[in-house]
């Protein structure tokens, strides 16, 4: 079993829609949780953290955590074309000391 | 403030050569990170320096290798190049700290070709 499992393909949302983006991981010890967004060809960019159970939101930005099924989601409203990237799941476990990323989910906004 | 600065951007290899790469972290980060990111894939950690020793390290097999200077500043060596290798290196730097070590600011990253 992978450590941080994103495994939806490339999604594509409308210019304005809202889109959903999941992510699963398997070290029930894990405390802290990211969205990194990558634009092709760049490096991954901090977009969103959690720590806590519940949601969170910065700006069209909304990060979900239930740790008790080990999974957390990234809403983005308002999608736009600038949005068009892969977003990357990372998780940190204390136990490992180090952060461990899923594949990533390539999002396409349609204008 | 300078961010995470990595080169070279771009490098060409052939198989069996070795290469070095190198990272300059972010102002008052002293922890840094190596990752692999294949095409098509998610970042894959190789290792981490802190206080100039190896702290972590991943499934990566003895051909990587790695330091980190006085400076904070860290090199990766990877000997005996493979087609397998070819993949962007991203560098990461944190803080060290309970609560913060984990969010990595990440370099440009620097493109291994290897033909």
């Amino acid at each position: 079993q992978k450590e941080v499992e994103q495994n939806s393909g490339p999604l594509s949302v409308p210019e304005g829609a809202i889109a959903s983006l999941n992510c699963t991981y398997s070290d029930r010890g894990s405390q802290s949780f990211f969205w990194y967004r990558q634009y092709s060809g760049k490096s991954p960019e901090l977009i969103m953290s959690i720590y806590s159970n519940g949601d969170k939101e910065d700006g069209r930005f909304t990060a979900q955590l239930n740790k008790a099924s080990q999974y957390v989601s990234l809403l983005i409203r308002d999608s736009q074309p600038s949005d068009s990237a892969t977003y990357l799941c990372a998780v940190y476990s204390y136990g490992n000391n180090r952060l461990a990323f899923g594949k990533g989910n390539q999002v396409v906004v349609i204008p | 403030d300078a961010g995470v600065t990595q080169s070279p951007t771009h490098l060409i290899k052939t198989r069996g050569q070795q290469v070095t790469l190198r990272c300059s972290p972010k102002s008052g980060h002293d922890t840094v990170s190596w990752y692999q990111q294949a095409l098509g894939q998610g970042p894959q950690f190789i290792f981490q320096y802190y206080e100039e020793e190896e702290r972590q390290r991943g499934n990566f097999p003895d051909r990587f290798s790695g330091h980190q200077f006085p400076n904070y500043s860290s090199e990766l060596n990877v000997n005996a190049l493979l087609l397998g290798d070819s993949a962007l290196y991203l560098c990461a730097s944190s803080e060290t700290g309970v609560v913060t070590n984990e969010k990595l600011f990440f370099g440009s990253g620097t493109q291994l070709s290897v033909l």
